[in-house]
């Protein structure tokens, strides 16, 4: 069965760094485009980057776009989420989420169990 | 960027229809995604594309999307039916993902 596990949350000081991983299995992880959705504590779900199938198309939010980078790594069926320079309003879960379709951005059909992110002094 | 504005609660009483709405600029002419989201779970997918029922998700789900409003209706609502709804669409012109705010739903 399709499975994405995040991990590499923990807590952080603004401006530090964090890197973030989604670990696939169950499924051709290289045919399929992932992305990364946040949501901070008893907030809504906000949208943060997508990656295309090959890594070729990347696209973010405006509230992360200069300080995030998305990666994957098709041979380890992971991708990735750099933070760079946060702050603490990116405290959030953090959830990766796949595709439903190969053909098209969104819906998700598989999530994450998500991975906790807290940013402060 | 793209907004989407929902209302932050719907009460309804068991059996009874309830119907969470999706506002944005000319929605109708874009796809949208609706989830669910109990607490401390990660969101499933309720419609696709509009109207599209995933495997597994009740009849009792339903939507519809014109003008400036898509539409989330669950008939004969149950209890395990109380959640969040969020929706959801992807905005085109700008390479972006949005959702909505999200509607809690209570069963009364």
């Amino acid at each position: 069965q399709v499975q994405l596990v995040e991990s590499g949350g923990g807590v952080v000081q603004p401006g530090r760094s964090l890197r973030l991983s989604c670990a696939a299995s169950g499924f051709m992880f290289r045919s399929y485009s992932l992305h990364w959705v946040r949501q901070a504590p008893g907030k809504g779900l906000e949208w943060v980057t997508v990656i295309s199938y090959d890594g070729s198309n990347k696209y973010y939010a405006d509230s992360v776009k200069g300080r995030f980078t998305v990666s994957r790594d098709n041979s380890k069926n992971t991708m990735y989420l750099q933070m760079n320079s946060l702050r603490p309003e990116d405290t959030a879960i953090y959830y990766c989420a796949r595709d439903l379709q190969i053909s098209t951005w969104f819906p998700f059909d598989h999530w994450g169990q998500g991975t906790l992110v807290t940013v402060s002094s | 960027s793209y907004v989407l504005t929902q209302p932050p609660s719907v009460s309804v009483a068991p059996g009874e229809t309830a119907r969470i709405t999706c506002g944005g600029n000319t929605i109708g002419s874009k796809s949208v995604h609706w989830y669910q989201q109990r607490p401390g779970q990660a969101p499933i997918l309720v419609i696709s594309f509009d109207s599209d029922r995933p495997s597994g998700i009740p009849e009792r789900f339903s939507a519809s999307n014109s003008g400036d409003t898509a539409t989330l209706t669950i008939s004969r609502v149950e209890a395990g039916d109380e959640a969040d709804y969020f929706c959801q669409v992807w905005d085109s012109p700008n390479d972006h993902g949005a959702f909505g705010g999200g509607t809690k739903l209570t069963v009364l």
